[in-house]
């Protein structure tokens, strides 16, 4: 069965500095995609950031990248250059192409320090 | 990217009434998703919404507690029924434009409160 692992449950970072939100997975399917995505206070789910199985490269997407290591099954969030907006609920999850199911880890609440 | 909202965006209710929540997309879209949210909590899929046809529900979800109705390809409801203080959590509507990435954009969520 596929499984998303996120180990923090909270993290502080400093503004202005960088923070690597960690997650791992498990999945016996090859092909498959990985995301991120921030929950404010308000609620909604706002999607980050995609990485696919087969992507060499790993995924940037403004201040936020992937750091995809496929034979360690990890695929960590890196937010550079915290700003305070950037507090929130951050959440790891994983979907097997083709599939209709996306499964989600427990979430890393971030805060971010002025 | 999506443009996805729902109605309402929060509600205080009654144990024993029913709340239905509504979701409108911007685009036509094959597949919809009904996620609940505890407090605290992750994302749990309470069912998929197909047009056309039945929804599918996950294991602990049931068609007489969450009714879904998907009548077009941008527009479909949830039903909370007979709600109980368990019921109290973020609703999110989430939907799946296809293409490469499957990926799923969300709606702003409802938060509802039972007493």
């Amino acid at each position: 069965a596929q499984k998303i692992t996120q180990t923090q449950p909270g993290m502080f970072v400093q503004e202005k500095e960088a923070v690597t939100l960690d997650c791992t997975y498990d999945t016996s399917d090859q092909s498959y995609g990985l995301f991120w995505y921030k929950q404010p206070s308000s609620g909604e789910m706002i999607f980050l950031i995609y990485q696919g199985s087969y992507d060499e490269q790993n995924a940037t997407e403004g201040r936020y990248s992937l750091n995809f290591q496929k034979a360690r099954k990890s695929a960590n969030l890196v937010i550079s250059a915290s700003q305070l907006g950037d507090s929130a609920m951050y959440f790891c999850a994983m979907r097997d192409t083709g599939g209709f199911k996306t499964i989600f880890g427990a979430g890393t609440r971030l805060f971010v320090k002025a | 990217s999506a443009v996805i909202s729902q109605k309402p965006s929060r509600d205080i209710c009654q144990r024993g009434t029913s709340l239905t929540i509504q979701c409108q997309v911007d685009s036509q879209v094959t597949m919809m998703f009904w996620y609940r949210q505890q407090p605290g909590q992750s994302l749990t899929l309470i069912a998929t919404a197909n047009q056309g046809s039945e929804a599918t529900y996950e294991s602990g979800f049931v068609i007489d507690k969450f009714p879904i109705s998907r009548p077009n390809l941008t527009f479909s409801t949830l039903t909370v029924s007979n709600m109980s203080p368990e019921d109290s959590s973020i609703y999110l509507c989430s939907v799946d434009y296809g293409g490469y990435t499957d990926t799923q954009y969300f709606g702003p969520g409802t938060r509802l409160t039972v007493l």
